[in-house]
């Protein structure tokens, strides 16, 4: 079956800092995959999808970054944290080509930027 | 472009009470549209999903949505609230290149004894 794995599941980082939040999924070929941040108490907003390989889409300018080095694995990053980047942050898969089946979506890493 | 509004950000029912959520969409065409819940602290787990063909979805966990073109709604329901409902549940809609779901605010559930 398939699974998804994103950590770390809290991380309380430093304004200035770097960023990498890690999420791999197992059980399937060539997923799309997903990262979304969920700000407190709002709706999850869509920060980059990736349909292949080294294939990334950004949907919201910011000083985040994701790469996906392998088929199932797919990186968040940032060279130096602004408080805002504060929130949950989520990684979803879905059946690459078509997402009507759903987003399947990891617990999420909580990060505090301080 | 394609939305969800959730107009409730908070309910509050008792346990045995029915429940219904409401959602609404924007989209020019037939939507695919799902439900979400999420306990506190967690990841979103799918509840129920509408492609196509009968209009009213059954879901996991006793939920249930109807979905009403002429009304542009989606709206999940549930006959008798458990209190193990208590979560934050997200309506959502995808759209036609299928790699962008939209989600709604979110509706905060809370289950009184």
């Amino acid at each position: 079956s398939q699974t998804i794995h994103q950590w770390p599941a809290t991380l309380v980082q430093p304004v200035g800092s770097p960023l990498s939040l890690e999420c791999t999924v197992e059980g399937t070929s060539n997923p799309n995959l997903y990262w979304y941040r969920q700000a407190a108490g709002r709706g999850l907003q869509l920060l980059f999808y990736s349909v292949g390989i080294g294939q990334i889409s950004s949907e919201v300018p910011q000083n985040l970054s994701a790469s996906r080095p392998q088929d199932r694995q797919f990186i968040l990053s940032s060279k130096k944290l602004l408080l805002s980047d504060s929130g949950f942050y989520l990684c979803a898969w879905s059946v690459g080509g078509q997402g009507s089946g759903g987003y399947t979506f990891g617990s999420g890493t909580r990060l505090t930027v301080v | 472009a394609q939305s969800v509004t959730q107009p409730d950000i908070h309910i509050t029912v008792s346990e045995g009470a029915s429940l219904e959520l409401r959602c609404n969409y924007s989209y020019g065409a037939t939507p695919y549209l799902f439900w979400y819940v999420q306990s506190p602290g967690q990841g979103l787990q799918l509840l129920l999903k509408y492609f196509s063909g009968d209009t009213l979805v059954q879901g996991i966990k006793g939920f249930e949505a109807e979905f009403k073109r002429s009304q542009s709604s989606f709206n999940l329901r549930k006959p008798s609230v458990h209190w193990s409902d208590a979560a934050e549940y997200f309506c959502a809609v995808l759209t036609l290149n299928n790699n962008d779901m939209r989600f709604g605010a979110g509706t905060r559930l809370t289950v009184k004894p």
